[in-house]
């Protein structure tokens, strides 16, 4: 199994809380991205980083936000939550080159 | 730009049988990758098989394997010896030089015991 991890995987929040969804990979990936999944549904990439300090916005427009501090970590926040933000949150990684997609087992978010 | 399309939203089989999912995809480039990943339910999504463009050898992992037809735009997915743990949803997803990751909208499949 690929070495990245997601936490939490479930979280169920009220409206208007400020959440942070945790990605650390140890593979050493300069590329990581983050995916909005409903359930069941095709993958929209909200977020992607090409390294530290780099940080660039998906194809699907999303109001969270995210950080790139370390090359291993990736999270990804929301300010003030609402329950159209409630989804599934896939995180990646891939190495140099055309190497594949490394997922972790995602955050089912829900709000309230 | 670059498309995925899956035209079965849900397909189901019978253990043990065969079956054959599709996917046609659409780029400008020449120089692409294609995958298959495959999402159990609640479980991580992993890669079942991938295929170079400029290989004309069609890609076998063990029990699954690849219907590449560059020419048409079809990258179908074949799994044989059908077995329970197949259950999953199934991403079909292309990327080309310099661009992102683009999947197709998946298939649900159901392996009937």
């Amino acid at each position: 199994e690929a070495d990245i991890y997601q936490t939490p995987r479930y979280l169920v929040i009220g409206t208007g809380k400020k959440i942070t969804l945790e990605c650390s990979q140890t593979m050493g990936h300069d590329k990581m991205y983050w995916y909005q999944q409903d359930p069941g549904m095709e993958l929209h990439l909200i977020h992607y980083s090409y390294g530290v300090n780099s940080t660039e916005k998906g194809d699907l427009s999303s109001e969270s936000t995210v950080s790139r501090i370390r090359t291993e970590h990736f999270p990804l926040t929301l300010e003030s939550a609402r329950p159209s933000h409630t989804s599934q949150y896939l995180c990646a990684s891939r190495p140099p080159g055309f190497g594949e997609l490394f997922f972790g087992e995602g955050s089912r978010l829900t709000v309230l | 730009a670059q498309t995925v399309t899956q035209s079965q939203p849900e397909m189901s089989v019978q253990e043990a049988e065969t079956v054959t999912l599709s996917c046609t995809y659409d780029t400008s480039e020449n120089n692409y990758y294609l995958f298959w990943y495959k999402q159990p339910p609640s479980r991580q999504m992993i890669l079942v098989i991938r295929q170079e463009a400029y290989k004309q050898q069609n890609a076998t992992e063990n029990r699954f394997s690849v219907n590449f037809q560059k020419a048409a735009k079809s990258f179908s997915l074949k799994i044989s010896d059908s077995q329970l743990g197949d259950t999953a949803m199934y991403f079909c997803a292309i990327r080309a030089v310099g661009n992102m990751l683009t999947f197709g909208g998946g298939t649900r499949l159901m392996v009937k015991p």
